[in-house]
């Protein structure tokens, strides 16, 4: 069964940092491009970037809103996708999902607050 | 960016009902258009990838159709399971952009 687990989430102060990991298991996670999703309080999805396969380059693409503040990277000896979030703002407040291919995580909720 | 507009924004039905639910694209997204479906409190789930294969798992009466700019997806007769929020995402260019979501409400 494939399954995607989101972690990392929790409350951080506007300015820092946080990663988040999007683990795996039940497919061959490196033969896949994983996405970064997002939903804030109340709003609708909102995609904020992916990271290909090694086979296909293991290039990036962002959202306008997060391209230079959040970094995709992933671990595929450990079956691990990573978000790196940097100059938080309580904007990002927001569950955040991982996905692939019509499969998506439970999501971990990230609080920005002072 | 692509824009994709969903229509309606929400939408009352019944048990039995017939529903149609449609994505407008800003230009031309060839086949690039998936649906997903979220259940209030869950993680999205998804329906529909490539306009109009069935992801597995998903029941028969979900079907999408379409091309170029304008999508639907249908569901031939509602369950009481079916009551959710839907989205479709095109994933043809870079950002690839949801729509603002369809509620599906008793």
């Amino acid at each position: 069964e494939v399954q995607l687990v989101e972690s990392g989430g929790g409350l951080v102060q506007p300015g820092r940092s946080l990663r988040l990991s999007c683990t795996g298991s039940g497919f061959i996670f490196a033969d896949y491009a994983v996405s970064w999703v997002r939903q804030a309080p109340g709003k609708g999805l909102e995609w904020l970037g992916f990271i290909k396969s090694e086979s296909y380059g293991g290039t990036t693409e962002y959202a306008a809103s997060v391209r230079g503040r959040f970094t995709i990277s992933r671990d595929d000896s450990k079956g691990i996708a990573y978000l790196h979030m940097n100059s938080l703002k309580t904007d990002d407040t927001a569950v955040y999902y991982c996905t692939k291919t019509g499969h998506w995580g439970q999501g971990t909720l990230v609080t920005v607050s002072s | 960016d692509i824009q994709m507009t969903q229509s309606p924004s929400s939408l009352s039905a019944s048990v039995g009902d017939r529903v149609t639910i449609t994505c407008r694209a800003s230009q031309d997204i060839r086949n690039d258009l998936g649906w997903y479906q979220q259940r209030p409190g869950k993680a999205p789930k998804g329906l529909i990838y490539s306009v109009s294969g069935l992801q597995p798992g998903v029941p028969s009466r979900f079907s999408g159709s379409g091309s170029g700019t304008e999508f639907t997806l249908t569901i031939s007769s509602l369950q009481p399971e079916d009551f959710a929020t839907y989205y479709c995402l095109q994933h043809n260019s870079y950002p690839y952009t949801f729509g603002q979501g369809t509620k599906l409400e008793i």
